[in-house]
């Protein structure tokens, strides 16, 4: 089975970085995701990483190390439309999801 | 990007009638789809996976006799719901997996269920 851990909630400040990580167990791996949720609304894809390192795509970053179980996402220059849930999730063999609890990020003015 | 649409995206029904939610990709043809479940200030919690033509497998806890699922293309997927009571109440989410690139998975926007 899988035992996905990421902080309740965080809060931050508008312009500020925050990192919001992700420890996971795994008995199958076929990658590690980050999902940006609104409440109300399905799930969209953030980033994924299947090899140790980091991923940087425009203002969101992410890290993962597999001996470590270990993975995070980085957000920069935050903005308010940036407080949403944000959902680590782990492939598993058969592809399907594995999803933490989500993070609940509130960015503050 | 590849879209897949969920029908409805809203259904009030009373407890004790049956509930069907069509999952379709729309411009691919989806090898294996997903369905998920995310009752309120949870997260999504995966029900089963359905591949085109077979039997869905169903997660640990899922009763495949009250969730059925029908994947009878490779297009669309559909989950019934039977006898729906107050607490089966929750945002049902499908996902679609393309044969390449095999990590990629598309949601859909939800279908939001309340049982009365």
């Amino acid at each position: 089975g899988q035992n996905i851990d990421q902080p309740t909630e965080m809060t931050a400040t508008e312009g500020a970085i925050v990192q919001i990580n992700c420890t996971y167990q795994t008995s199958g791996f076929n990658g590690l995701f980050w999902y940006q949720q609104h409440a109300g609304e399905a799930p969209t894809f953030l980033s994924y990483n299947v090899l140790d390192g980091l991923e940087e795509k425009g203002r969101f970053s992410s890290f993962l190390s597999r001996s470590k179980g270990y993975s995070y996402l980085l957000l920069k220059e935050l903005q308010m439309k940036d407080s949403a849930s944000y959902l680590c999730a782990v492939m598993d063999s058969g592809y399907a999801l594995n999803f933490g609890k989500g993070t609940s990020l509130l960015v503050t003015p | 990007g590849a879209v897949v649409s969920q029908h409805p995206s809203w259904v009030i029904c009373k407890s004790g009638t049956s509930v069907k939610i069509e999952c379709r990709s729309l411009d691919f043809q989806a090898t294996t789809m997903f369905w998920y479940r995310q009752f309120p200030k949870q997260s999504l919690m995966l029900m089963a996976t359905s591949n085109e033509g077979s039997k869905a497998t169903y997660e640990q806890g899922v009763e495949k006799d009250k969730f059925l699922i029908n994947h009878a293309s490779l297009t669309l997927s559909t989950l019934t719901v039977t006898s729906a009571h107050p607490e089966d109440s929750s945002f049902y989410i499908c996902s679609a997996r393309a044969a390449e690139p095999q990590e990629t998975q598309y949601f859909g926007p939800g279908t939001r269920l309340l049982v009365l």
